[in-house]
């Protein structure tokens, strides 16, 4: 099926470090993907997005970097806080599906220590 | 702007009773969709309303229904519930229009349904 995973369930990682979290995605005719991150108890916050025609675009702290030739996309976020601790989502959006459904990945769990 | 608020946020009920759950979207949007998020299954779409029109539904049983009234805010309802239905039900909602725009989707912060 259509789907949208993540390569790591977890990254452990220290305060100022670089955080780098990655997704392959399985739909060749995607041509929007996001970023959402998502904290306990909490529904998920859109961090970052990217459109098929693009490569790469960064935001406050945030790159993400789209490779469509394999069908990857990752999340960079540098100098991470402990503030970025949470759980981290990519999603797709087919194109050929009308309306916003979004196909999202299993989840990575960031935890910064410190 | 006030967020997408759900309504309730917690929510306890037992096999074979319904639920109704409440989203109301940010101002202004008028696109709704509705999530299911399970430790197991993660994130997955129940369907999707635009001025008050299903326009897009995602793999679960027809039990599983929705709706949305002319001021956007929509309504999604489970009958005959199951322990398997136990799960955060999640709202986004979007400014987008017919045949493209921003995908961005704002989420509420979810009802816990638990089934007993």
């Amino acid at each position: 099926g259509e789907s949208v995973g993540l390569h790591l369930p977890t990254l452990s990682v220290q305060e100022g470090d670089n955080s780098i979290i990655n997704c392959a995605y399985s739909n060749s005719a995607s041509d929007y993907f996001i970023w959402y991150k998502q904290e306990s108890g909490k529904g998920p916050q859109f961090i970052i997005d990217i459109r098929s025609n693009m490569d790469k675009r960064q935001g406050q702290r945030v790159t993400v970097l789209l490779n469509k030739t394999v069908k990857h996309l990752s999340l960079q976020i540098a100098a991470t806080q402990p503030g970025d601790s949470a759980v981290y989502f990519c999603a797709e959006s087919p194109a050929n599906q009308a309306g916003t459904a979004l196909i999202f990945g299993k989840g990575t769990t960031l935890s910064v220590s410190s | 702007k006030a967020g997408v608020t759900q309504t309730p946020r917690y929510l306890i009920k037992t096999r074979g009773q319904q639920v109704t759950l409440s989203c109301s979207p940010i101002s202004g949007h008028r696109s709704v969709s509705w999530y299911q998020q399970t430790p197991g299954q993660g994130l997955q779409f129940l369907f999707e309303y635009f001025s008050e029109t299903q326009r897009n539904k995602g793999n679960f049983p027809g039990r599983f229904s929705g709706r949305q009234f002319s001021n956007s805010r929509s309504e999604m309802n489970v009958s005959t519930l199951e322990l398997g239905d136990s799960a955060l039900y999640l709202c986004a909602s979007s400014l987008l229009a017919s045949g493209g725009g921003s995908h961005e989707q704002f989420f509420g912060p979810g009802t816990r349904l638990t089934v007993l």
